[in-house]
């Protein structure tokens, strides 16, 4: 089963625009949710995070969103950049003090294209 | 290094063939992680090391796979019997401390293809 679903495969934008990239997710125990982005050849890095007591997190040109009732978060970027042009993955990991050990489930990835 | 690093960067190998892989987390990290990610999907748990124990292993697709971080720093992940469906990037990452609300940092990967 899919914990953690990004149900958009690719989205492209135009450069100064805004990217929207979407998350859904089902399990109630996760209560920390992390935005990765993905070069080809690299491994993932962290872009922004956001813990369930909060339902919003900016960071420079990056926010997410958390709707816990909805189950759904969502990252923006504006304004877009080429050099956002990447896979970006969502990511949730369950309740401190659970025997999940932060471990990360991950969604399946959305390819970002930002064109000049 | 600053980052995590993991060798090789490629693997190719034959069916039936024993491999490894190995994971030089950031210093003073004590949780090291191993993911797996195939073509068009994210990463997938593996396991998870505490220092030098491993916490949670309920990740690992059979007994064919095996890791072990002996000193508490540098992981070996161990693949016996390779088969085509093990063909993935093996990613390694590696946190101050486990537990939720920790930022883990990747390495770039060990792309493992069985022939």
């Amino acid at each position: 089963d899919q914990q953690v679903k990004q149900n958009s495969p690719s989205l492209s934008v135009q450069e100064g625009r805004i990217s929207i990239l979407n998350c859904d997710y089902t399990n109630s125990m996760f209560d920390y949710f992390l935005w990765y982005k993905k070069y080809p050849a690299e491994g993932p890095t962290f872009l922004i995070s956001i813990s369930s007591i909060k339902d919003k997190n900016e960071d420079g040109r990056f926010t997410v969103f958390l709707n816990k009732s909805a189950k759904h978060l969502s990252l923006h970027i504006v304004p877009s950049q080429p050099g956002d042009s990447a896979v970006y993955f969502c990511a949730a990991s369950e309740v401190a003090g659970g025997t999940s050990y932060g471990k990360l489930t991950f969604g399946q990835g959305t390819i970002l294209t930002v064109h000049p | 290094g600053a980052g995590v690093s993991q060798t090789p960067s490629n693997k190719v190998t034959e069916k039936g063939k024993y491999v490894e892989l190995r994971c030089d987390p950031i210093s003073g990290h004590t949780a090291l992680y191993w993911y797996r990610q195939s073509l068009g999907q994210g990463p997938e748990f593996l396991i998870y090391f505490q220092g030098t124990g491993a916490a949670d292993d309920s990740g690992l697709p059979n007994d064919r796979f095996f890791a072990v971080r002996p000193e508490g720093s540098v992981s070996t992940l161990k693949i016996q019997r390779t088969e085509r469906g093990d063909s993935a990037v093996y990613l390694c990452a590696s946190s101050l401390w486990g537990g939720s609300k920790n930022i883990q940092y990747f390495g770039a990967g060990t792309r493992l293809s069985v022939l």
